[in-house]
């Protein structure tokens, strides 16, 4: 059965700091991982995308990579900003099916 | 483009009372999910769709109908509701890009 864990659970940085967001996942068997944020109260926005042939996915500050035979994935955000305090979900797609991580909440302090 | 919406936004419900919860996408995606999201829990799949006229039960089925009669809309309905079920539910569709959400609605059961 697939298991996601994202490390950690909580972070706390200081503006302009450049941080790095961990997702492991025990079944390489996967289509594509999906990082996402989510604001309180809100839905989910797709941030980044990287499909199982891929090794990272840029979109602005944002870096994903993907490792399929350590079972990792990264998020890289640069400069982070106090708008980028949020918490962010991976997620692996074994069969067109999602299975989340519980979630890194993210504090950006001014 | 609306993308994925959710109605009603919020409800409060007595234990027993039936409902149903509205998703529709106008991306033409042909698969679709139903999630529901408790605070330590993260994300789990109730059911998803992956075409018109079809369903499947996903991790947490128990408790939960749907339908998918129009390629557009995915249907979730709760016919006799129960505390355990006090959450907020996300909708979603995708396509080769990854998954897109719904804002979800909050559902509080009595």
């Amino acid at each position: 059965k697939q298991e996601v864990t994202q490390i950690p659970a909580a972070l706390s940085v200081p503006e302009g700091e450049n941080l790095v967001l961990n997702c492991s996942f025990t079944d390489s068997a996967i289509y594509n991982l999906q990082w996402f944020r989510q604001d309180p109260g809100k839905g989910l926005t797709s941030l980044l995308l990287i499909q199982s042939s891929q090794r990272e996915q840029t979109s602005g500050r944002l870096n994903a990579s993907l490792d399929k035979s350590s079972g990792r994935s990264t998020l890289y955000i640069a400069a982070s900003q106090p708008g980028d305090s949020a918490t962010y979900l991976c997620a692996v797609d074994s069969s067109y099916k999602l299975i989340f991580g519980s979630g890194t909440r993210l504090l950006v302090r001014p | 483009n609306a993308g994925v919406t959710q109605t009603p936004k919020f409800r409060v419900l007595k234990t027993g009372q039936s409902m149903t919860l509205l998703c529709a996408q106008d991306m033409n995606h042909e698969y679709m999910y139903w999630y529901r999201q408790d605070p330590g829990m993260g994300l789990r799949l109730i059911h998803y769709s992956v075409g018109e006229g079809t369903t499947a039960k996903g991790e947490v089925p128990d408790g939960y109908n749907v339908s998918r009669l129009k390629k557009q809309n995915f249907l979730l309905g709760l016919e006799s509701a129960a505390p355990s079920q006090t959450s907020v539910y996300f909708c979603a569709s995708s396509d080769r890009l990854g998954q897109f959400f719904g804002p979800g609605t909050r559902l509080t059961v009595l």
